[in-house]
């Protein structure tokens, strides 16, 4: 398996401008979950779904963010408008939860790191 | 509101050594503790676990000691490698949803281990 992929891994972008970034998930797992880091943060959950349902948001800072999980390979985080504070390393990663076992262990991309000017 | 706390952001450990990574939580719901490693431009990668029920861990030169008093948990590595050089984040969740759900993982802002020769 590739594992988790993420698209693009560097964005620069000027403020105000619309981001896309992408994840194509391990297949077959049934969470997806898109992070946040940042030096003063660390690694901060924005939201996560279960089979392709957002199930807690409540980590996405603000209306200009928003989520998608069109289907089981494929999300989503979208920044409209972006702003210079906006700039981090967003992570995508996901999991599969098996019963009776411990479903913590998450699979992270390799990031996608965003600069808003 | 920070209820998993490295308050360590470095540690530099002479090859051959004892690394030892700390944490703190806050949340006496937790009961399940992971350990991730992160090298540079690559996604975190879970590294080791530990439940609540137990105290210790160990994998090959990697264990986790959890005090459920204390609400900290500790990570040593014996001996320190050059390639262990990378950002540790501890993370922490509740047990899954009677129902079977999931509780999603808290992350610490993580604590950038230098192992020098």
């Amino acid at each position: 398996d590739a594992g988790v992929i993420q698209s693009p891994r560097h964005e620069v972008t000027e403020m105000g401008q619309e981001v896309t970034l992408r994840c194509k998930p391990i297949s077959g797992h049934d969470y997806l979950f898109w992070y946040r880091q940042t030096m003063m943060r660390g690694l901060e959950l924005l939201i996560y779904f279960n089979n392709n349902v957002p199930i807690d948001d409540s980590g996405m800072p603000e209306d200009r963010f928003s989520a998608k999980m069109p289907n089981a390979s494929f999300s989503t985080l979208k920044i409209q408008p972006s702003e210079p504070r906006d700039s981090a390393v967003y992570f995508c990663a996901s999991s599969l939860f098996l019963l009776g076992q411990a479903p913590y262990e998450q699979y992270f991309g390799p990031g996608t790191r965003l600069t808003v000017t | 509101d920070q209820q998993v706390k490295q308050n360590s952001p470095s540690l530099s450990v002479q090859e051959g050594r004892i690394s030892i990574l700390n944490c703190d939580y806050t949340n006496s719901m937790f009961d399940y503790f992971l350990w991730y490693k992160k090298y540079p431009a690559e996604g975190p990668t879970f590294l080791i676990s530990i439940s609540s029920i137990k105290d210790k861990n160990e994998d090959g030169r990697f264990t986790v000691f959890l005090n459920k008093s204390a609400k900290h948990l500790s990570l040593h590595i014996v001996p320190s490698q050059p390639g262990d050089s990378a950002v540790y984040f501890c993370a922490a969740s509740g047990s899954a949803t009677i129902s079977g759900g999931y509780n999603k993982l808290i992350f610490g802002a993580g604590t950038r281990l230098a192992v020098h020769p």
